[in-house]
């Protein structure tokens, strides 16, 4: 158990909607990780927060959004959602910034978009 | 989206066989670290490296961070069949970017 916890495990949606996916980092981490992992694209690196600022962006798409709150958790809010963000969506957390790149994963989000 | 050249893509080997797997990169990167990812699960951090030339060791682990700033390796020895799974490595650019391998597979036959 890596002390990150990621809700849901499984989503299952329809195009066009929109889902928010949580993530509670590790007690005391102050940074907080957003991946995509699909079949095609493999490990993507999407957004990366530290004690609630916006850090580091990568390849997140502008339907997807994220914050970090006041107590740290996050969320990742994907809007008007097609097929292909069908994938599995991990939070990782550090204590750190940058350095790590989210040393503890969570166990991730299993998202189909039917 | 930008990712990282690492090679080989799957392994085979015998129960206490040693493994070298390789990730190479265009760019220059100020960190290399070397995740393992069992099926179903989230990618494990097994080893972090901060400079160029930096050998650092976990365990049966090992890793280095190339003299370029272009490429890492990480090598286990002694392998055994709970060292199953997918090793990827990932970088961080100077732009706080991160990119990640597309992953070796290694199978550990007893």
């Amino acid at each position: 158990d890596s002390g990150v916890t990621q809700t849901p495990k499984h989503l299952i949606t329809a195009t066009g909607q929109r889902v928010t996916l949580r993530c509670s980092p590790r007690s005391g981490d102050l940074s907080v990780y957003w991946y995509q992992q699909s079949l095609d694209q493999g490990l993507q690196f999407l957004i990366h927060y530290y004690n609630g600022e916006e850090r580091a962006k990568g390849n997140i798409l502008e339907r997807f959004s994220a914050q970090q709150f006041p107590d740290l958790h996050s969320e990742l809010n994907l809007s008007s959602l097609e097929l292909g963000d069908s994938a599995l969506y991990f939070c990782a957390s550090s204590l750190l910034s940058p350095g790590f790149g989210g040393a503890f994963f969570g166990q991730g989000t299993r998202l189909t978009v039917v | 989206g930008q990712q990282l050249n690492q090679s080989p893509q799957s392994m085979f080997i015998q129960e206490g066989e040693d493994v070298s797997m390789n990730c190479t990169s265009s760019s220059i990167f100020n960190t290399w670290l070397w995740y393992k990812q069992d099926p179903g699960e989230g990618p494990v951090l097994l080893i972090a490296l901060y400079k160029a030339g930096e050998l650092t060791s976990n365990g049966r682990l090992t890793a280095q961070f190339g003299i370029t700033r272009k490429d890492s390796f990480l090598n286990i020895s002694a392998s055994i069949p709970s060292d199953v799974g997918i090793y990827f490595c990932a970088g961080l650019d100077t732009g706080n970017q991160f990119y990640f391998g597309t992953g070796t597979s290694l199978t550990v036959i007893p």
